[in-house]
Formats: structure tokens, C-alpha cells, sequence
């Protein structure tokens, strides 16, 4: 696709449900990563893959936290038993390498837990 | 682990005068990216640095690595109200793992 997808853009949920946020990359790219953006913050990182091997999760919060990438292109972020701390704007972003490349961030998933 | 800062938080200026950040990190960076952030949208790649004591411009925008790899800075020239934004630097460490963003200037400008 012309840009990176994050789906939903909105999810509102209540405390205990699990989630999962879905991260369609730039055709072709094979890093992807996630993040979390607090209002006023910058990203934090969770997790990173290159093509389907998760490379890096030392930024996974807990393990209520996982993520996957089957096929090497559209990746899960799952959370499960959310909690109220978990609300936040959830961001993908995909590149054409691992760290010495350009990020192109989605739009990101603004997750919101009652 | 590594930690990135950035200073100053904010920053007000009027437009047409200069705006410099600066991002300072704990660690050796083997290389450093800066994006900008528009309200209400995503981060976006400006610039990557790799060597040190590089300096790269683009328009008004200046962009220097530190001799050690350690702190970067962006300076902008006389500023226009589209550079309003939060801009972020990031980089993995040396040992190309722990990819931290800074938590950003965010940069106001008076018409």
C-alpha cells in the first residue's frame, strides 16, 4: 500500500478484555515496529521484526503484551486483560531495514480501556 | 539503558526568528534520526546522521551528530508557522539495539 495501516483507529474497551491491534506495512518493508505514545510524550518502543522473526521485545511492558508477524508483512499487537494504564495511542511503523532506516509511522490505534 | 533527553521542552518563538533543540543521549548512538510530529498526527522522518561531527541542511533546517555520537542538535531559520510541531531525534545505541526516541520539543510560532 501507499502508506503504513493501524486498524482499528479507535477502540474503546472495558478493563479485562483482550485487544488486538493490526499494523499493515509499506509493501516491501521488512522491519516493522510498534509503539506506544503517550499525549505529550515521544514514542516508546515495544517491539521490533524483521520479515516474521521478532527481533527485539525488551520494550514489551509485561507479558500481558505480545505481538506477532506470521508472514513476514501484517503484524498483531495483542494485548491481554487490558488494564486502564494500557490506554494510550498504539503505533506501528515499518522500514526498509532495521534501525538505520527511515520510519514511516501509521496513524496509529488510540486505545481507550474503562 | 539508554536514555535520550531533549531540551529545551518547549519552545515559543515569533516567526521569522531561529529555533535550536538539542538531544542529548546516555549512550553511543551508531546513528541518529530526527522526525517531526504535527498536532494530531504521526511522527515524520526528516533526517538520519551516521558519522561523527556530520552536518546536513535541508532548506532552513540545519541538522549536526556530535563528535562523540552522543547529542545532536536541529536548528531552523527563521521560522514559519508551518514548522509548528514536536520534533523528536532517536537512535539505537551503539550496539544497534534500543531504538529510543527523545520526548520532544515542541515548538510554537507566533504569527
Amino acid at each position: 500500500g501507499a502508506g503504513v495501516s493501524q486498524s482499528p483507529r479507535y477502540k474503546v474497551t472495558k478493563r479485562g478484555q483482550d485487544v488486538a491491534l493490526r499494523c499493515d506495512p509499506i509493501s516491501g518493508h521488512v522491519s516493522l515496529y510498534w509503539y506506544r505514545q503517550a499525549l505529550g510524550q515521544g514514542p516508546e518502543f515495544l517491539t521490533y521484526f524483521n520479515y516474521e522473526a521478532q527481533q527485539d521485545k525488551s520494550g514489551l511492558p509485561n507479558d500481558r503484551f505480545s505481538a506477532e508477524r506470521p508472514e513476514g508483512s501484517i503484524s498483531t499487537l495483542t494485548i491481554q486483560r487490558t488494564e486502564q494504564r494500557d490506554s494510550a495511542m498504539y503505533r506501528c511503523a515499518s522500514s526498509s531495514g532495521p534501525y538505520n532506516q527511515p520510519q514511516h509511522f501509521g496513524d496509529g490505534t488510540r486505545l481507550s480501556i474503562l | 539503558g539508554q536514555q535520550v533527553m531533549q531540551i529545551p521542552q518547549y519552545q515559543h518563538v515569533q516567526e521569522g526568528e531561529d529555533f535550536t533543540t538539542y538531544c542529548n543521549s546516555s549512550t553511543t548512538l551508531s546513528n541518529i534520526q530526527w522526525y517531526k510530529q504535527r498536532p494530531g498526527g504521526h511522527p515524520v522522518f526528516l533526517i538520519q546522521l551516521v558519522k561523527s561531527g556530520e552536518v546536513k541542511k535541508q532548506k532552513r533546517l540545519t541538522f549536526q551528530f556530535g563528535e562523540a555520537k552522543k547529542n545532536s542538535s536541529l536548528h531552523i531559520t527563521a521560522t514559519q508557522t508551518t514548522d509548528v510541531g514536536t520534533y523528536f531525534c532517536a537512535g539505537p545505541d551503539n550496539y544497534g539495539q534500543n531504538f529510543v526516541f527523545g520526548p520532544g520539543t515542541r515548538l510554537s510560532v507566533l504569527p
